[in-house]
């Protein structure tokens, strides 16, 4: 199994300019979400999705959508770039939304917006 | 918002060192969750604890969940190189299914 992979792993984006962030998981699991990380800060949750076809906003979700179209694929899309976005993206599965505890991080994708 | 706040942010050390550091939070939680992230990598569960007072252990890793359910500690014993690395602590109230992640502590280790 590869578990979680995430591309690009790098990306330098000029302000609204629009991109997608792919991630995909192959151990069937139900849920998935994405997380960014920004320097002196915690994780902090943009969507997440608990099933093919289901998705919902997280703690920072302004700027990002999502789909879910099947189980495996979560893309994050950035239909306008902003330097405010420069940040590194972490996606996560795990089997299910109550089984969080145990998710997988993928190696995460490092956005840069000028 | 919820509130996690970590210390210290970072921590220089020799090897063979003892390490702690400890997340507090602004409300209760009822699981408390440490993980650490290798340089380029996504952050990788070591210890999960559900339970006040609950002290659990992962090689030379411990972790207590602290009995005022407003804290948790993570303890290294004889630090390696290879435990270089961010921890992250994370927690989960009873209103809330999301997680809400500390800032990190930062650890070198110096052979």
């Amino acid at each position: 199994n590869a578990g979680v992979t995430q591309t690009p792993k790098f990306q330098v984006l000029k302000t609204g300019q629009s991109m997608t962030l792919q991630c995909a998981q192959d151990m069937n699991h139900e849920y998935m979400s994405w997380y960014r990380q920004d320097p002196g800060m915690g994780l902090r949750l943009i969507h997440y999705s608990v099933g093919a076809g289901i998705t919902d906003q997280g703690e920072v979700p302004n700027g990002y959508n999502v789909s879910r179209s099947t189980t495996e694929d979560f893309p994050l899309r950035l239909l306008s770039a902003a330097p405010s976005q420069t940040s590194v993206y972490f996606c996560a599965s795990s089997y299910s939304q109550a089984s969080t505890d145990t998710q997988y991080f993928g190696p995460g994708t490092r956005l840069t917006v000028l | 918002g919820q509130q996690l706040n970590q210390s210290p942010q970072s921590m220089f050390i020799q090897e063979g060192e003892d390490v702690s550091m400890n997340c507090t939070s602004s409300s209760i939680f009822n699981t408390w969750l440490w993980y650490k992230q290798d340089p380029g990598e996504g952050p990788v569960l070591l210890i999960a604890l559900y339970k006040a007072g609950e002290l659990t252990s992962n090689g030379r890793l411990t972790a207590q969940f602290g009995i005022t359910r407003k804290d948790s500690f993570l303890n290294i014993s004889a630090s390696i190189p290879s435990d270089v690395g961010i921890y992250f602590c994370a927690g989960r109230d009873t209103g809330r299914r999301a997680l809400t992640f500390g800032s990190g502590t930062r650890l070198q280790v110096q052979p």
